[in-house]
């Protein structure tokens, strides 16, 4: 089982450049999220999805916008990157939100924007 | 204003010992807690939880206490072993609050555990 499927892991961006980390997953979860990790910080909700087509703000969206067409798919855009944003993204999706089970987490996308 | 506080950025044990991870909440709305296990360059992980109407949960190795009047909540590893070495996450959501609450859920700063052979 593949599970939650982050694509790149890695990527280095210049500041004012735009890219695209997708968020991939197989479990048929109507529901899933982007974090950010940063050091002291813990995890951030930046944006969440209820379902294929639907998206929301969590704590610290500025700067990002996401999208949901597919309901395997949660795409989390920067469309003019700042090293503001340099950060460990993580993708999870959960089957709803009673989560007695927690989220699944992707193993994480790391960028630096320089 | 941080809602899920772990105060420890760091705890070091004996194998074989006690690990008590500690977390404290302000928002008195929340009703479901769930710790998180993160190793280095691996998304985290879930590892056990417990709901608001218990004080106590238990699984393996792992047991979650809660004390609703103090507001906080500490995760118990007995014993430790070295491959529980990870940075723990608290995590709370407000599930089944009727307004005012998130159901999302708010994490903690995360405790690094280093368990010595």
């Amino acid at each position: 089982n593949a599970g939650v499927t982050q694509t790149p892991k890695f990527r280095v961006l210049k500041t004012g450049q735009s890219m695209t980390l997708l968020c991939a997953q197989d479990m048929n979860h109507e529901y899933m999220y982007w974090y950010r990790q940063d050091p002291g910080m813990g995890l951030r909700l930046i944006h969440y999805s209820v379902g294929e087509g639907t998206t929301a703000k969590g704590e610290v969206p500025d700067g990002y916008n996401v999208s949901r067409l597919k309901k395997q798919n949660f795409l989390l855009g920067l469309e003019s990157a700042a090293p503001s944003q340099t950060s460990v993204y993580f993708c999870a999706s959960s089957y709803s939100d009673f989560f007695r089970d927690g989220y699944t987490f992707g193993s994480g996308t790391r960028l630096t924007v320089v | 204003d941080q809602q899920v506080k772990q105060n420890s950025p760091s705890l070091s044990v004996q194998e074989g010992r006690i690990s008590i991870l500690n977390c404290d909440y302000t928002n008195s709305m929340f009703d479901y807690f769930l710790w998180y296990k993160k190793y280095p360059a691996e998304g985290p992980t879930f590892l056990i939880s417990i709901s608001s109407i218990k004080d106590k949960n238990e699984d393996g190795r792992f047991t979650v206490f809660l004390n609703k009047s103090a507001k906080h909540l500490s995760l118990h590893i007995v014993p430790s072993q070295p491959g529980d070495s990870a940075v723990y996450f608290c995590a709370a959501s407000a599930r089944f609050a009727s307004q005012g609450g998130s159901e999302k859920l708010v994490f903690g700063k995360g405790t690094k555990l280093t368990v010595n052979p």
